[in-house]
């Protein structure tokens, strides 16, 4: 069970580079790492998901050191809209072989003008 | 819009009483989830279901129930509601069953919820 340690919450002004680091010591050697945003009162979104190295969208960066114990989230520029709580997210095993994402509290990223 | 269709968006009921939330997963998607989110426990996985089959469960209460219809689309069934039942109900679909082999690949595109409100 790999679990996953982020900060609770995060402050950052606009057109700054936002970094959030997540811990996940226990992470299986199949297990992929993936990060989610969540706006208030609706679903969590996809942001980017990595196995290793580093991983770039048109959103974010993802950096996975080589021991994978550890991940960081990288938002470039953030503006107020980047305001949301961040989840990552480790492979976890449940009952019967399925893997289940598992949310925990997740980052709280307010960006301020 | 996620793909992924949620009715209904907000609803309010009485303790005691029954409630249905309907889901329609993302096209080509076979998974289901159903995740609970209220202000003191953040996201909790409820259950998952693949291709109209049960596929694993979380801590779902047994007064909640769920199913997966032949069209692909899942209803979660709340009964004999309490007041600490009210929360944001989210459904969850993904390509992917889940299973071991896919472990930790497995991306979900959520819909947009349903308050529930019980008084």
């Amino acid at each position: 069970l790999a679990k996953t340690t982020q900060p609770i919450s995060m402050d950052s002004y606009e057109g700054q580079e936002v970094n959030i680091t997540c811990s996940h010591n226990n992470i299986a050697t199949n297990d992929y790492i993936t990060w989610y945003q969540q706006f208030p009162s609706q679903g969590p979104r996809f942001i980017i998901q990595g196995y290793k190295t580093k991983v770039t969208n048109e959103v974010a960066s993802l950096f996975i050191p080589a021991d994978r114990k550890s991940s960081t989230l990288s938002l470039p520029r953030v503006s107020l809209s980047d305001t949301a709580v961040y989840y990552c997210l480790v492979g976890d095993m449940r009952s019967g072989g399925s893997y289940i994402p598992t949310f925990g509290r997740g980052t709280s990223l307010i960006v301020h003008p | 819009d996620s793909g992924v269709t949620q009715t209904p968006k907000h609803l309010i009921t009485a303790t005691g009483q029954r409630v249905t939330l309907r889901c329609s997963p993302r096209s080509g998607d076979l998974s289901v989830y159903w995740y609970q989110q209220s202000l003191d426990q953040g996201l909790q996985f409820l259950i998952q279901y693949y291709n109209g089959e049960e596929r694993a469960k979380g801590n779902i209460l047994e007064r909640f129930s769920a199913q997966q219809f032949p069209d692909l689309h899942s209803e979660l069934n709340l009964s004999s509601l309490e007041l600490g039942d009210s929360a944001l109900y989210f459904c969850a679909s993904s390509a992917q069953t889940g299973a071991t082999s896919n472990s930790g690949a497995n991306v979900l595109t959520f819909g947009a919820g349903s308050r529930l409100t019980v008084l």
